[in-house]
């Protein structure tokens, strides 16, 4: 099984800002097969990002997915006040499909 | 694509849990799609329970395989999940998923609440 470790476990920052969120793997991630999710309260998650960095559709372009190999990163280049959520990475590079514990975004 | 998730709201100990998601949108005949399974205690993170393929092939989370059995009718637009032997750690929200490409999950029922309370 593929453990995903996500930091920080909280991230307070204010609007404008840019948010930086790390997930890593216990072992290295087929294919770079990873994807983010964006999750508000009351709601379901959003894919964000797959492939580690293709932006899925609709998303705006502030959202910016990178890595490979075991560390992976999702970047928000100006959070707006709508970013504010909590964010998950999942891998489904092997069979077995596993999520990281969730990054909070908070308003500082 | 919408998917909805149905079924009971509390469960007692020891009760076998069904839940249906009945979807609209694609078909899941149609190569390469699946519909899975993922909960979420309150306040706790996601975990992927079951996944079953346009092909029939289903696969599932081995530390709950012995508890769950996922089935389509692809006649009827709908998935079923069963899992056995609910106890309260199951307490959660179970959402209904849809793959369209590889193991990735880009549209989500809106999840259904299960309590598991004598």
């Amino acid at each position: 099984e593929i453990v995903l470790t996500q930091s920080p476990g909280t991230l307070s920052l204010s609007p404008g800002e840019r948010a930086t969120l790390s997930c890593r793997a216990s072992q290295s991630v087929n294919n770079n097969y990873l994807v983010w999710y964006q999750q508000k309260p009351g709601q379901a998650p959003r894919l964000l990002i797959y492939d580690a960095s293709s932006r899925a559709t609709g998303i705006p372009d502030r959202f910016s997915g990178s890595g490979s190999g075991t560390d992976f990163t999702l970047t928000i280049s100006r959070l707006e006040p709508e970013d504010f959520a909590v964010y998950y990475c999942q891998q489904y590079g092997s069979s077995l499909l596993t999520f990281g514990p969730g990054t909070k975004v908070d308003i500082k | 694509i919408t998917l909805r998730e149905s079924g009971p709201t509390l469960v007692k100990p020891t009760q076998t849990l069904t839940l249906t998601c009945t979807f609209s949108g694609f078909s899941l005949s149609t190569s390469g799609v699946g519909v899975g399974w993922i909960r979420q205690p309150p306040g706790k993170a996601l975990e992927w329970l079951a996944l079953i393929y346009w092909d029939d092939d289903k696969r599932y989370s081995p530390s709950l395989k012995s508890r769950l059995t996922i089935t389509k009718d692809t006649s009827k637009n709908q998935v079923v999940l069963t899992m056995t032997n609910m106890d309260p750690v199951d307490t959660a929200t179970y959402y209904c998923v849809y793959r369209g490409g590889l193991n990735w999950f880009d549209s989500w029922g809106q999840g259904t609440l299960v309590t598991v309370s004598s």
